[in-house]
């Protein structure tokens, strides 16, 4: 199936610093990708859709000032958390999908994120 | 409301014994229902949607749009099952997004 890669796999950052995720699609073009968090235990709760080379469209109650996500490419879709606070301490993934071809979504392995 | 629910977050069983992850969702149109596994150390995945009605590695899901359900069963079950399985959701109001059920964490042992 088609590999998506999302970099880092773990991230330590300071309260009030930016971190940025990327997202790649490596075998395929990803019209569509999806950014999802998700708390110990829990399921996961989708943030915010975003498709290439247009704004991305956020959840009820995610905001999209504090969680930037940029899709500028096909292969290649961001997401930037801004001023971090301990409680975006969180495991965010990412899905892709070629909507195009009605393709499956295809996960990253996800990024753990500490803000300490 | 659309919610996918599912009742066990812990489902323990022998091997070879049969066993059924229970799904049951909320959501007024015709959505597309989904399995999706997640082993140790790995990445979610696709197991199985309900338009395709395959079997995918002896699961089958049949989708009760009486009783809103959309259990995932396997006759025998083996080790390699261990996993955590999530019930899926997409509206069909385009868009494609997809609501997760809290997600079932089966154990088989040996």
């Amino acid at each position: 199936g088609a590999v998506v890669s999302q970099h880092p796999s773990w991230v330590i950052c300071k309260s009030g610093t930016s971190v940025k995720i990327e997202c790649r699609s490596l075998d395929f073009q990803a019209t569509t990708m999806f950014w999802y968090r998700q708390f110990p235990k829990q399921s996961l709760m989708l943030m915010a859709t975003s498709n290439e080379g247009s704004k991305a469209t956020y959840e009820q109650g995610v905001e999209k000032d504090k969680f930037l996500i940029n899709h500028a490419s096909l292969t290649l879709s961001t997401l930037t958390v801004t001023s971090a606070h301990p409680e975006d301490s969180s495991f965010y993934i990412c899905s892709a999908r070629d909507l195009d071809r009605e393709s499956e979504a295809f996960f990253g392995q996800g990024t753990r994120l500490t803000v300490v | 409301a659309q919610r996918v629910t599912q009742p066990e977050k812990l489902l323990s069983v022998f091997k070879g014994a049969p066993v059924e992850l229970k799904c049951n969702y909320s959501y007024s149109g015709s959505p597309e229902l989904f399995w999706y596994v997640q082993y140790s150390r790995q990445r979610l995945q696709l197991l199985l949607r309900h338009i395709s009605r395959e079997s995918i590695k002896g699961f089958t899901a049949d989708l009760n749009k009486g009783e809103t359900s959309f259990h995932l069963k396997k006759p025998f079950a083996q080790e390699e099952d261990s996993a955590m399985y999530y019930c899926a959701l997409e509206p069909d109001t385009g868009g494609f997004k997809t609501i997760f059920g809290a997600g079932t964490r089966l154990f088989v042992k040996a």
